[in-house]
Order: C-alpha cells, then sequence, then structure tokens
C-alpha cells in the first residue's frame, strides 16, 4: 500500500457527462500529481499541485481541471466527456525537501478507471 | 519522436533467467532515473531511483545509467513468476523549487514463466 488514496475505483458515465476523481497523498507529502495512462499513449502526466498552488502543467485537455485543497486533498474535475477519455487516471505524490534537495520519488494510488460510454 | 522510448514486448523468459529492461532517452537534461513496476489494474510502486550514470543494485534489481548513449537498463537476476508484471522507466530533469515532473517509458511487459 503507498498511501494514496484515490476514490472512486470504477466510474462509468455517458459522454458529455462530468466527473470529479479524488485523491488524497501520502501523509506529509505536499505535491500531488495527475497522470493519465491508455493503451495508446502510456502514463501521460496532466498536472502537478503543490501546497495547494498548481505548479506544472502537462497534456491536460482545457475541459479537464483540478485544484488541491488546504487540506493537500486533490480532485481531478473532467467535463463535456469523450470516448476517448476513457482511461486509467492515477495520482501521485511526493515529498519537496528543502531548497537545494529534490525528492524524486512518486507514489501512485491504485487509480480510478474511467469508461466513457 | 518521443522523449523516452520503451519496447512495449512482451518479453517472455523461462523462470530463474536473466531479465534485462531498457530504456532510451533524448532529453541530455534527464538527471534522476527511476523504475517502476505496474502489476494488472494496479499503480505503479516504484523499484529503483538513481542519480546520473552508474550502477544501483538492489537484492535481485540493478538499474544501469549510461547518459554518454542516453541508455538504462533494469536486470533481474534469477526471475520469479511474480515478477510478471509491466516495468515502466521513468526519467526528470529535476527543477527549481524542488520538485520535478517524470516522464516516462510506455512500459516493457515481463511474462516470467514456471
Amino acid at each position: 500500500d503507498s498511501g494514496v488514496t484515490q476514490t472512486p475505483k470504477h466510474l462509468i458515465t455517458a459522454t458529455g457527462q462530468r466527473v470529479t476523481l479524488r485523491c488524497s497523498p501520502r501523509s506529509g507529502d505536499l505535491s500531488v500529481y495527475w497522470y493519465q495512462q491508455s493503451l495508446d499513449q502510456g502514463l501521460q502526466f496532466l498536472i502537478q499541485y503543490y501546497n495547494g498552488e498548481e505548479r506544472a502543467k502537462g497534456n491536460i485537455l482545457e475541459r479537464f481541471s483540478a485544484q488541491q485543497f488546504p487540506d493537500l486533498h486533490s480532485e481531478l474535475n473532467l467535463s463535456s466527456l469523450e470516448l476517448g477519455d476513457s482511461a486509467l487516471y492515477f495520482c501521485a505524490s511526493s515529498v519537496v525537501l528543502g531548497a537545494g534537495r529534490m525528492n524524486t520519488e512518486a507514489f501512485f494510488g491504485q487509480g480510478t478507471r474511467l469508461t466513457v460510454v | 519522436q518521443k522523449e523516452v522510448e520503451q519496447d512495449p514486448g512482451p518479453l517472455s523468459v523461462p523462470e530463474g533467467a536473466i531479465v534485462s529492461l531498457n530504456c532510451t532517452y533524448s532529453n541530455s537534461a534527464f538527471q534522476y532515473f527511476m523504475w517502476y513496476r505496474q502489476y494488472s489494474r494496479k499503480g505503479p510502486e516504484l523499484l529503483m531511483y538513481t542519480y546520473s550514470s552508474g550502477n544501483k543494485e538492489d537484492g535481485r534489481f540493478t538499474a544501469q545509467v549510461d547518459k554518454s548513449s542516453k541508455y538504462i537498463s533494469l536486470f533481474i537476476r534469477d526471475s520469479q513468476p511474480s515478477d510478471s508484471a509491466t516495468y515502466l522507466c521513468a526519467m526528470s530533469v529535476g527543477a527549481s523549487g524542488g520538485s520535478y515532473i517524470p516522464t516516462f517509458g510506455r512500459g516493457t511487459s515481463l511474462i516470467v514463466h514456471p
């Protein structure tokens, strides 16, 4: 068990709908990352938050958004869903140490499997 | 060309074999190199982490980085059926502010048969 919790585990929804995926990072981890994993694209970085603020953006569609709350849990919102959004969505967290020390180990949750029909 | 290239396999080996998994990359700024193992329907799990070039050993696993060739490898000795999983390489440049973004390969599916 990595200590990163994602809910729900499975989600089936129709095209055009909106869903929210939730992630609780490991205790003490300030940084949260969201990744999308599909068969043809592999693990793609979407967005990173650090202590409530957006830190980096990857290949995240405009229909997708995320936020990190004061208790450090994060939510990924996916709207106007399309069939191609069906994928595994992973959250990962890591400790960010002080200046000059970078911890590069990211710990992943079990993922949310999204199926758009 | 993707930044990180990894043969998806599958790679099928008999139990006890030495397994070699590899990735190549194009970004010479990468400094941190990681290997993750992902079982079916599970999240990736960090196996090994190395910084810069050289070898690192942990039990049956050895990670090797050759920055001059932009090539990294993971060796598994005495492979077991329980090693059957997808192995993903990941690498990052590190960034200011103490954060980093790992870039992943697509993963190699390994099957170890008894």
